[in-house]
């Protein structure tokens, strides 16, 4: 199993490009979450899924939208970068079940770099 | 708002020596706390994690100690070893209501530990 992978594990962008980062799993999770990662803030969450057809948003989702058309895919898009979107993008999935088997596996980042 | 406050932001620990690394939460709606441990470039992998019913959870080298009523958790990794060096990462999980199965996450503690 490749867990959680994430594509492309680095872009530069200019202020205004669009771009779409790609989480896949392989581990048949239910949720999904797309997490960024800025030095002394922790990991913040920008929207997540909870299911195929559906998602919902986070904590920080303003300049980012997401789909979730296939149960294994979960994608990111910027419309119009921003400087401020510099930042480590993390995807993370879990199961649907309560108690501690609730754990999120986590992707290896996306660096992204917007000038 | 920042509901979970980690602190130290950096630790430095000679080899076997207990680094400690403290959090504490506002929201009394958390169910579940996992501590997350990042090497870099890579990303977050779940550690060790406890239950609010628990007050310590051991597991090899690395506890936690949990204080449900001052609403604080904190890991404690005995004989440290450079192996260990990472940033460490607290987390709570939301218990109900829109916002089930989320994680909120501290600021995160680099961990040096000098041979």
């Amino acid at each position: 199993n490749a867990g959680v992978t994430q594509t492309p594990k680095f872009r530069v962008l200019k202020t205004g490009q669009s771009m779409t980062l790609l989480c896949a799993q392989d581990m048949n999770h239910e949720y999904m979450y797309w997490y960024r990662q800025d030095p002394g803030m922790g990991l913040r969450l920008i929207h997540y899924s909870v299911g195929e057809g559906t998602t919902a948003k986070g904590e920080v989702p303003d300049g980012y939208n997401v789909s979730r058309l296939k149960k294994q895919n979960f994608l990111l898009g910027l419309e119009s970068a921003a400087p401020s979107q510099t930042s480590v993008y993390f995807c993370a999935s879990s199961a649907r079940t309560s108690g501690e088997q609730e754990t999120q596996y986590f992707g290896p980042g996306t660096r992204l770099l917007v000038l | 708002q920042q509901q979970v406050k980690q602190s130290p932001q950096s630790l430095i620990v000679q080899k076997g020596g207990i680094s400690i690394i403290n959090c504490a939460y506002e929201n009394t709606a958390f169910d579940y706390f996992p501590w997350y441990q990042q090497f870099p470039g890579k990303g977050p992998a779940l550690l060790i994690a406890i239950r609010p019913d628990v007050s310590e959870k051991k597991e090899g080298r690395f506890t936690i100690s949990f204080n449900k009523s001052a609403k604080q958790f904190s890991l404690h990794i005995m004989d440290s070893q450079p192996g260990d060096s990472a940033t460490y990462f607290c987390a709570a999980r939301h218990a109900g209501g829109t916002s089930y199965g989320k994680l909120t996450f501290g600021q995160g503690t680099i961990l040096t530990v000098h041979p």
